[in-house]
């Protein structure tokens, strides 16, 4: 799976929109843009993604760029909950396991 | 369902006792991954098992960790003789199918610290 890179922390207030970068370059046509969150102290949880096409669910948006080497993880109005490490992580079809790298830290001011 | 439900949540051992740590995927995942969480190294994975057999287990850090999977509900990650530098967070995931699209979900984790 390719290699993604993000910033180290990001800082927002609450109810107020944020935006997540991720770069991956090296990506492959088949593979996947996964974002999972760690909140504290529990376990890393599913949030969106995407191969193509934006995406949206009820916790998030994900923006992907046309050529497919960047994408946002958009958080439509931040809440106190929100504050976690955000991992984008690629996957091939045959991936398996994730590789996490270091993530961003987003933290949430009220 | 419950979600993928692991036990002890917390673990204090001195060093050269055994440890087993407990893990139960969500019912019908063919695919149970165990990884640690370190400061230092992050989010690795150990081992994981397909259909109950050990798949890839080139994350195990050396031949202390052994990890089973007897039955489709029930896998076990054992280290003996435990050492400080095992202390660690071990996360449990389990997915439906591999790769792609495919969504992990985690446990909530066994925080193991060794004395």
């Amino acid at each position: 799976d390719a290699k993604t890179t993000q910033p180290n922390s990001m800082e927002s207030n609450e109810e107020e929109p944020v935006h997540l970068p991720c770069n991956h370059s090296t990506i492959s046509g088949t593979d996947y843009i996964h974002w999972y969150r760690q909140l504290p102290s529990q376990g890393p949880e599913y949030v969106i993604h995407g191969l193509t096409s934006n995406v949206n669910n009820r916790m998030a948006s994900l923006a992907i760029a046309e050529d497919r080497k960047s994408s946002t993880l958009i958080l439509h109005r931040a809440t106190l909950r929100d504050a976690a490490v955000y991992y984008c992580i690629l996957r091939g079809q045959a991936g398996t396991a994730l590789i996490f790298g270091k993530g961003t830290t987003l933290s949430v001011s009220s | 369902d419950a979600g993928v439900i692991q036990s002890p949540r917390h673990e204090v051992t001195e060093m050269g006792q055994e440890v087993t740590l407990r893990c139960k995927p969500i019912s019908g995942h063919d695919y149970l991954f165990w990884y640690r969480q370190t400061m230092m190294r992050g989010l690795e994975l150990l081992i994981y098992f397909n259909n109950n057999v050990p798949i890839d287990d080139s994350g195990m850090p050396e031949d202390r960790f052994s990890a089973k999977m007897p039955n489709a509900s029930f896998s076990t990650l054992k280290i003996q003789p435990s050492e400080p530098r095992d202390s660690a967070v071990y996360f449990c995931a389990s997915s439906l199918r591999r790769g792609g699209p495919d969504t992990q979900y985690f446990g909530p984790g066994t925080r193991l610290t060794v004395l």
